[in-house]
């Protein structure tokens, strides 16, 4: 079936640096991608999403990038602070639907 | 801001119990969700809802039931809990209008059946 993927399960990275998350994912057909972060023992914060009529959005110190063609997305964080600390998950959707498809997440953490 | 509020954070039940698991959202959404969160997992659909009275399966709907009675609330149902459905549920609510809806999620649920 269908599935959401992630390269790396666990990022270490200095404060202040910037950070980047990847996530692969399988149906083209899908058109809505959004990332959660998750805080230990927290329900999935909505962080930024993108539509598939897109290639970059970005936020307040996130940055997010599609690419149709390999069918992968990544989320930049800049100048990443220990708040910043968490699970994050690339999640798809199809058209005419809001069921989600997660992936596992990566763990980022940050050291000072 | 959207609120989605599991009433129950952390619950411990026997195996066999009837466990319900309380979900309500603030902000006149359409569609909800129930999902389990397990290590190495991730994130599974287990049923949702587009309407009130109207339930869909999900991915993995063994096990559980729903209830939407009224549009701000769904209800997760495990009619005889087993050790392997030991958890962490989320809820979530997105407004369905048309596609592409943010989906806002609660804090979760840690259920435990001994």
């Amino acid at each position: 079936g269908e599935s959401v993927g992630l390269h790396l399960p666990t990022l270490s990275v200095q404060e202040g640096d910037n950070s980047i998350i990847n996530c692969a994912y399988s149906n083209s057909a899908s058109d809505y991608f959004i990332w959660y972060k998750q805080e230990s023992g927290k329900g999935p914060q909505f962080i930024i999403d993108i539509r598939s009529n897109m290639d970059k959005r970005q936020g307040q110190r996130v940055t997010v990038l599609l690419n149709k063609t390999v069918k992968h997305l990544s989320l930049q964080i800049a100048a990443t602070q220990p708040g910043d600390s968490a699970v994050y998950f690339c999640a798809e959707t199809h058209y005419n639907t809001d069921k989600l498809i997660f992936g596992t997440g990566t763990r980022l953490q940050v050291f000072p | 801001d959207v609120k989605v509020t599991q009433s129950s954070r952390y619950l411990v039940k026997r195996t066999g119990e009837k466990v319900f698991l309380e979900c309500v959202q603030d902000m006149d959404h359409e569609n909800m969700f129930w999902y389990r969160q397990d290590p190495g997992l991730g994130l599974r659909l287990i049923y949702f809802s587009y309407d009130v009275k109207m339930k869909e399966k999900g991915d993995i709907p063994e096990g559980y039931s729903v209830s939407r009675e009224k549009k701000e609330r769904f209800s997760l149902i495990l009619e005889s809990a087993s050790t392997n459905q030991t958890s962490m549920y989320l809820c979530a609510s997105s407004l369905g209008e048309d596609s592409g809806n943010t989906i806002y999620f609660g804090e979760g649920s840690w259920l435990t059946v001994v």
